[in-house]
C-alpha cells in the first residue's frame, strides 16, 4: 500500500537553529499537509500546498516557516529559527484531491533544547 | 472562527463496555472523515460520511452524521484492546478546508 514517508524520524536542535523537515507524499497525490502535534494534544493545521503554492495556512505557520517542493518528490517544511515551543511531533499527509482522505506519515518528532 | 468541537476529551472503559465520542460543528460541513491514532502513532483515516443522516458501520465501529450535517458520532460496541488510541473527527467546510476535533482518547482500565 502506498505511503507517506518522513525523515528524520526524530531530530533534536538548539534553540535558534534552522530545521528542515523532509516528506515524500504518495506519488499520484496532488494536495500535500503539515500538521503539527505537540505531546498529548490535539492535531493542529498548519499548511496546505497545491499546485506548487500555499493553498492554506494556519496562524501557527509563521514567517519562521516556509513549505517547498523542491522536485517532483519531495515537500520539505523549514522552521528558520526553532523555539523551545516548536518542540512537537510535526506530521505531513498527502491527499489526492482537495475533498479526498488524508494518508499522513509516520511523523517526525522535532525537540528543541 | 470555525470549531470542531469533539467531547469526551478521555474515557476510561472497563473491556467490552462501550465508547462514544461526538462532535460538533458550528457551521454545516459537506463531510466529516473520522481517524484513530494508536499511542505513539500517526492519525489513520477510518471512514467519510457525506450524506445527511448517514450511518455506516465497520464491525464493532458504527459511524452517524447528523441530519443537519453538523454533527457525527463514533459509537465502539464491547471494546477490546486493540481499540485503545485517540479517536478524531474531522469535519470539511465547503471550501475543502478540514477542521480537526480535538480527540477523544480511549482508554481501557486494568
Amino acid at each position: 500500500e502506498p505511503e507517506v514517508t518522513q525523515t528524520p524520524s526524530h531530530q533534536v536542535t538548539q534553540m535558534g537553529q534552522e530545521v528542515i523537515l523532509r516528506c515524500v507524499p504518495i506519488s499520484n497525490h496532488l494536495y500535500f499537509y503539515w500538521y503539527r502535534q505537540i505531546l498529548g494534544q490535539k492535531v493542529e493545521f498548519l499548511v496546505s500546498f497545491y499546485n506548487n503554492e500555499i493553498s492554506e495556512k494556519s496562524e501557527i505557520f509563521d514567517d519562521q516557516f516556509s513549505v517547498e517542493r523542491p522536485d517532483g518528490s519531495n515537500f520539505t517544511l523549514k522552521i528558520r529559527s526553532t523555539k523551545l515551543e516548536d518542540s512537537a511531533m510535526y506530521f505531513c499527509a498527502s491527499g489526492l484531491s482537495g475533498a479526498n482522505v488524508l494518508t499522513f506519515g509516520a511523523g517526525s518528532r522535532l525537540t528543541v533544547l | 472562527g470555525q470549531q470542531v468541537m469533539q467531547i469526551p476529551q478521555y474515557q476510561h472503559v472497563q473491556e467490552g463496555e462501550d465508547f462514544t465520542t461526538y462532535c460538533n460543528s458550528s457551521t454545516t460541513l459537506s463531510n466529516i472523515q473520522w481517524y484513530k491514532q494508536r499511542p505513539g502513532g500517526h492519525p489513520v483515516f477510518l471512514i467519510q460520511l457525506v450524506k445527511s443522516g448517514e450511518v455506516k458501520k465497520q464491525k464493532r465501529l458504527t459511524f452517524q452524521f447528523g441530519e443537519a450535517k453538523k454533527n457525527s458520532s463514533l459509537h465502539i460496541t464491547a471494546t477490546q484492546t486493540t481499540d485503545v488510541g485517540t479517536y478524531f473527527c474531522a469535519g470539511r467546510r465547503s471550501n475543502y478546508q478540514l477542521i480537526w476535533g480535538a480527540g477523544t482518547k480511549l482508554i481501557i482500565k486494568p
